[in-house]
């Protein structure tokens, strides 16, 4: 089976520091998406690329993460500098979305960033 | 303000009987929902959908019912099993679509042997 690819899986490091988080999406899907999951948000959904083109990241704190797609097997959700309050699981998923958003194809998720700042 | 809510945090049931797991939503745009399984340290894998032209979508023990009136669904595993173990996420998307998925918060079932 496919699989969304996400590395690291764990990230332990220290406030002020960059984090770089990577994804590679399923072969063929057009659609690149990032959530944050933390216990009391549950999962939100930060940004997503249609064809590398960014389409939404309302959900993303502008100041310090940036996300972008240098190309089609990669995805990049940066934070810099970290705080304490970024610790969370992010997670990557991918999907074969139709013109105009039409689709009743699933989202597929990669097993997540564990991310801990000190 | 949550638009899609799961209100039970946690579920337990006993192998072999019906798990019945809930799901409201407030969005009237909503026309597209699904149900995820999470597993410790995996991502969410998709389970089953449905689309609210329907009430109703079965594949195998997963049954989800939707009731559009009260804005509400719920997912059916029939008979459990002790893999079934898992917190269930319930999604929702609008325009027909899986783009810009609003999931609610989980909800953790166990079942017991």
């Amino acid at each position: 089976d496919a699989r969304v690819t996400q590395t690291p899986r764990h990230k332990v490091t220290e406030m002020g520091q960059e984090v770089t988080m990577r994804c590679q999406p399923i072969l063929g899907h057009n659609t690149v998406f990032w959530y944050r999951q933390t216990m009391m948000q549950g999962l939100e959904l930060l940004a997503y690329f249609r064809n590398r083109a960014p389409l939404d990241d309302s959900g993303m704190p502008k100041d310090r993460f940036s996300a972008e797609m240098p190309d089609a097997t990669l995805a990049t959700l940066k934070i810099q500098p970290s705080e304490p309050r970024d610790s969370a699981v992010y997670f990557c998923a991918s999907g074969l979305i139709r013109q105009g958003g039409y689709s009743n194809q699933p989202q597929h998720f990669g097993d997540g960033t564990r991310l801990s700042i000190l | 303000d949550q638009q899609v809510k799961q209100n039970s945090p946690s579920l337990s049931v006993q192998e072999g009987r019906i798990s019945i797991l809930n799901c409201d939503y407030t969005n009237s745009m909503f026309d597209y929902f699904l149900w995820y399984k999470k597993y410790p340290a995996e991502g969410p894998t998709f389970l089953i959908s449905i689309s609210s032209i329907k009430d109703k979508n079965e594949d195998g023990r997963f049954t989800v019912f939707l009731n559009k009136s009260a804005k509400h669904l719920s997912l059916h595993i029939v008979p459990s099993q002790p893999g079934d173990s898992a917190v269930y996420f319930c999604a929702a998307g609008s325009q027909g679509g899986s783009e810009k998925l609003v999931f609610g918060k989980g909800t953790k079932l166990t079942v017991n042997p």
